[in-house]
């Protein structure tokens, strides 16, 4: 059962373009929804969360935009650059008493951004 | 300070072979988590725990699965018999937080993973 939905699975930007990756849930215990950035080769690195008591956060060039009626969420990636290249999970988790607050991945998007 | 830890980073079995990979979390984190990672998808979770206790290990795809973190750091992942849908990489995490706290951050942070290719 796939709880998270990520698309696109792969996205080309040019420079300086703007990067957009969207995500739906079905879990409405849901409660945090951070978003990870990866490397090949590396582990995924957390790059910026929203709870959904917000409709948008943003960290520098980075954005969420939430939308809790549609149970949806997006990245924005603003002037994207090449170093910006990876691929990105969206993720979410639930405090349920009893079990771990593990997170729950899409699928992932490889981005490219061309120089 | 350094981060999470994980040995070996490349492990190549024949099917049938017992496998053990390490995880050293982050100095101090309470809970820990290791996740399974299929080439092309996201990771999903595999088992948590507090300190040394195991609290989740819902998981987990097998009895052949199998964790430890006897002294509440280092955690060992366990996996018999390999088999060649057990091929993927495996991310441990740690976090500072104990499960359920509300309000702030619930970060988890990532080692750099274990590749296993089961032949």
């Amino acid at each position: 059962q796939q709880q998270v939905k990520q698309s696109p699975q792969s996205l080309i930007v040019q420079k300086g373009g703007i990067s957009i990756i969207n995500c739906a849930y079905e879990n409405t215990a849901f409660d945090y929804f951070p978003w990870y950035q990866q490397f090949p080769g590396k582990g995924p690195a957390l790059l910026i969360a929203i709870r959904p008591d917000v409709s948008e956060k943003k960290e520098g060039r980075f954005t969420i935009s939430f939308n809790k009626s549609a149970k949806q969420f997006s990245l924005h990636i603003m002037d994207s650059q090449p170093g910006d290249s990876a691929t990105y999970f969206c993720a979410a988790t639930a405090n349920t008493s009893g079990s771990a607050r593990q997170l729950t991945f899409g699928s992932g998007t490889q981005l490219t951004v061309l120089p | 300070g350094a981060g999470v830890s994980q040995s070996p980073r490349y492990k190549v079995a024949k099917r049938g072979q017992d496998v053990a990979l390490r995880c050293d979390p982050i100095s101090g984190h309470v809970s820990l988590f290791w996740y399974q990672q299929a080439l092309g998808q996201g990771p999903e979770f595999l088992t948590y725990f507090q300190n040394e206790a195991q609290l989740d290990k819902s998981g987990l795809p097998s009895d052949r699965f199998f964790a430890e973190r006897p002294e509440g750091s280092v955690s060992t992942l366990k996996i018999q018999r390999t088999q060649q849908e057990d091929s993927a990489v495996y991310l441990c995490a740690s976090s500072p937080r104990r499960r359920g706290l509300a309000g702030g951050k619930d970060t988890q942070y990532f080692g750099p993973g274990t590749r296993l290719t089961v032949l």
